[in-house]
């Protein structure tokens, strides 16, 4: 069963930074690209940012470049998300998402960021 | 990178009734189309993928379509269990992109 499970999740104030992690399971992690999705509350869904398989291409939202970085590693089966100089808007949701476009794409369950003072 | 127009934005529909919500891309992306319907508190569940395959699970009354770049999903019957936010996703190039998502609510 595939599974994928994020955390690190917390509450912050504007301005820190924060780590955030998705471990997956059930599938040759290595082999697919991964998505970081945000969803702010009330609001859509909001692609932040993208990693191929071997991390060679990455892809960020105008609204976190340079201010966030995803990257992997494939031997412990695991994606992050490193977020620094954190503002309120990107308080939300974030999950971590396989989407090849395919019947097996998978969606974790969420982790919350709230930034507040 | 590519757009996903989604209309409407929300719409009320009575049960039984037939609904249908689109997405328009800006450029071709073939069937590299899927669907996706959330309720409040989950994550999003695939319900349509290479445009027009119904995902596994998924009740019949689901379906999608493709004219060009615009996609539709049609719901031939509304269940009360169809209420929810629907998105449609791009998945034929990176940056993936969602539309902005419609808001289905029992009239």
């Amino acid at each position: 069963e595939v599974q994928l499970v994020e955390s690190g999740g917390g509450l912050v104030q504007p301005g820190r930074s924060l780590k955030l992690s998705c471990l997956a399971s059930g599938f040759t992690f290595s082999n697919y690209g991964m998505n970081w999705i945000r969803q702010a509350p009330g609001k859509g869904l909001e692609w932040v940012a993208s990693i191929s398989s071997s991390s060679s291409y990455i892809y960020y939202a105008d609204t976190v470049k340079g201010r966030f970085t995803i990257s992997r590693d494939n031997a412990k089966n695991t994606l992050y998300l490193q977020m620094t100089s954190l503002r309120s808007e990107d308080t939300a949701l974030y999950y971590c998402a396989r989407l090849t476009g395919s019947s097996r794409d998978y969606w974790g369950q969420g982790v919350m960021v709230t930034v507040s003072s | 990178d590519i757009q996903m127009t989604q209309s409407p934005a929300s719409l009320s529909a009575s049960l039984e009734e037939i609904v249908t919500i689109t997405c328009q891309a800006s450029q071709d992306i073939g069937n590299w189309l899927s669907w996706y319907q959330q309720k409040p508190g989950k994550s999003p569940q695939l319900l349509i993928y290479g445009a027009t395959s119904l995902a596994d699970g998924v009740p019949s009354r689901f379906s999608g379509s493709r004219s060009g770049t615009q996609y539709s999903l049609k719901i031939s019957r509304l269940q009360v269990e169809d209420i929810g936010i629907y998105y449609c996703l791009q998945a034929y190039s990176a940056p993936r992109t969602f539309g902005g998502g419609t808001k289905l609510e029992l009239k």
